[in-house]
């Protein structure tokens, strides 16, 4: 096991307003996620760390107070980009790490598309 | 900074032809490193990984080569399909976070 779902697959919203994305975990107990960010023709980078539990790490470069992360249960985190703007619009994926669950590998959510206008 | 890049960022293959996608890391305390797939709108699909302590691991179809003496390390795809046309991202693995190398995109021609 260690699918992880990811919701909505895509969203469009207006400038200024904030948007939640969820990240499940359906069938493992996950301490941590990994919130990814992915412009187009651009390669995955890391934003975050969520912790259950705890505060949640961020990368360098990363703004805290405009992608508010909560990791509430061991099955859900959710990433919300507050005060959304156009350059806000891009792929945002989750992932649990690398030896969650039963499996080597870390496991990817399908991906969130969102695009501010 | 330290990072994980690709030698070439488009590849053009006819079908059935093998494909050599290479990727340099410089961080050599790196102990695992993932080659993904990842097609149009989804999210990274894991291929095959290896361990530092390996320099070749072989999968259905896919062999990861890892030199750790140049930091090298390159994913080769037997006899390419077209369902095989994704673009292809290498990670190493630095405490559970992956740091993902440039991509590059693989179009297989039929």
């Amino acid at each position: 096991g260690a699918v992880v779902s990811q919701h909505p697959s895509w969203v469009i919203c207006k400038s200024g307003t904030s948007v939640k994305i969820e990240c499940r975990s359906l069938d493992f107990q996950a301490t941590t996620m990994f919130w990814y960010r992915q412009f187009p023709k651009q390669s995955l980078m890391l934003m975050a760390t969520s912790n259950e539990g705890s505060k949640a790490t961020y990368e360098q470069g990363v703004e805290k107070d405009k992608f508010l992360i909560n990791h509430a249960s061991l099955t859900l985190s959710t990433l919300t980009v507050t005060s959304a703007h156009p350059e806000d619009s891009s792929f945002y994926i989750c992932s649990a790490p690398p030896g969650t669950g039963t499996r080597a590998e870390a496991f990817f959510g399908q991906g969130t598309r969102l695009t501010v206008v | 900074g330290e990072s994980v890049g690709l030698h070439l960022p488009t590849l053009s293959v006819q079908e059935g032809d093998n494909s050599i996608i290479n990727c340099a890391y410089s961080n050599s305390a790196s102990d695992y490193f993932i080659w993904y797939k990842q097609e149009s709108g989804k999210g990274p699909q894991f291929i095959i990984d290896i361990r530092s302590n390996m320099d070749k691991r072989q999968g259905q179809r896919v062999t990861v080569l890892l030199n750790k003496t140049v930091k090298h390390l390159s994913l080769q795809i037997a006899a390419t399909q077209p369902g095989d046309s994704a673009v292809y991202f290498c990670a190493e693995s630095r405490g559970g976070k992956l740091i993902f190398g440039q991509g590059t995109e693989l179009s297989v021609k039929p």
